[in-house]
């Protein structure tokens, strides 16, 4: 079955420094990628995707890096801000099918005022 | 837009009690919503996939008779937790994907569950 994992379980940066998290998959089925943020006690909140067909994507501060040639994907922050403290969470799905989601598990972004 | 809404956010019951969770997208209109499950300091395991109308779809492993869902509408599916028991406390979380959306979920923010 699929996995999706992630390399870090926690990483602490400098305020305004770059952050990367990194995640690994197993499935090549997966033709779709969505990075989660989680704050404790909340639900995961989207932040980006990225469709398998892709192999960059930028949002506001954040870039998703895919490379299927070695089933990888990271997610950066720019100017990493103490708002950015939380858990952040990979998750691969296949869109033929029922849309279902695996989750990795989880990298805890700590962020040094 | 795309707001998923939980309700209660929180609940404690006693052992052998039913309880029941709602998820509602507030803005949109889901043709499927999933349920989660995340106990402290793991990643979310989903339990089941619900699509409106008909049967939920279970991982392997949750319990059908236990774990009761039901996806009476577009905008509403509702997880019973039966006979619930301590193991049974987590932190319960519901996700809807838009229709016609493409395959973005949109998570509600959970529902804590402690069974005393």
């Amino acid at each position: 079955g699929e996995s999706v994992g992630l390399h870090l379980p926690t990483l602490s940066v400098q305020e305004g420094d770059n952050s990367i998290i990194n995640c690994a998959y197993s499935n090549s089925a997966s033709d779709y990628f969505i990075w989660y943020k989680q704050e404790s006690g909340k639900g995961p909140q989207f932040i980006i995707d990225i469709r398998s067909n892709m192999d960059k994507r930028q949002g506001q501060r954040v870039t998703v890096l895919l490379n299927k040639t070695v089933k990888h994907l990271s997610l950066q922050i720019a100017a990493t801000q103490p708002g950015d403290s939380a858990v952040y969470f990979c998750a691969g799905g296949s869109r033929t099918g029922s849309y279902q989601l695996t989750f990795g598990k989880g990298t805890k972004l700590s962020v040094i005022p | 837009g795309a707001v998923v809404s939980q309700h209660p956010s929180w609940v404690i019951c006693k052992s052998g009690t039913s309880v029941k969770i709602e998820c509602r997208s507030l803005d949109f209109q889901a043709t499927t919503m999933f349920w989660y499950r995340q106990f402290p300091k793991q990643s979310l395991m989903l339990m089941a996939t619900s699509n409106e109308g008909s049967k939920a779809t279970y991982e392997q492993g949750v319990e059908k008779d236990k774990f009761l869902i039901n996806h009476a509408s577009l905008t509403l599916s509702t997880l019973t937790v039966t006979s619930a028991h301590p193991e049974d406390s987590s932190f319960y979380i519901c996700s809807a994907r838009r229709q016609g959306g493409g395959e973005t979920q949109y998570f509600g923010p959970g529902t804590r569950l402690l069974v005393l």
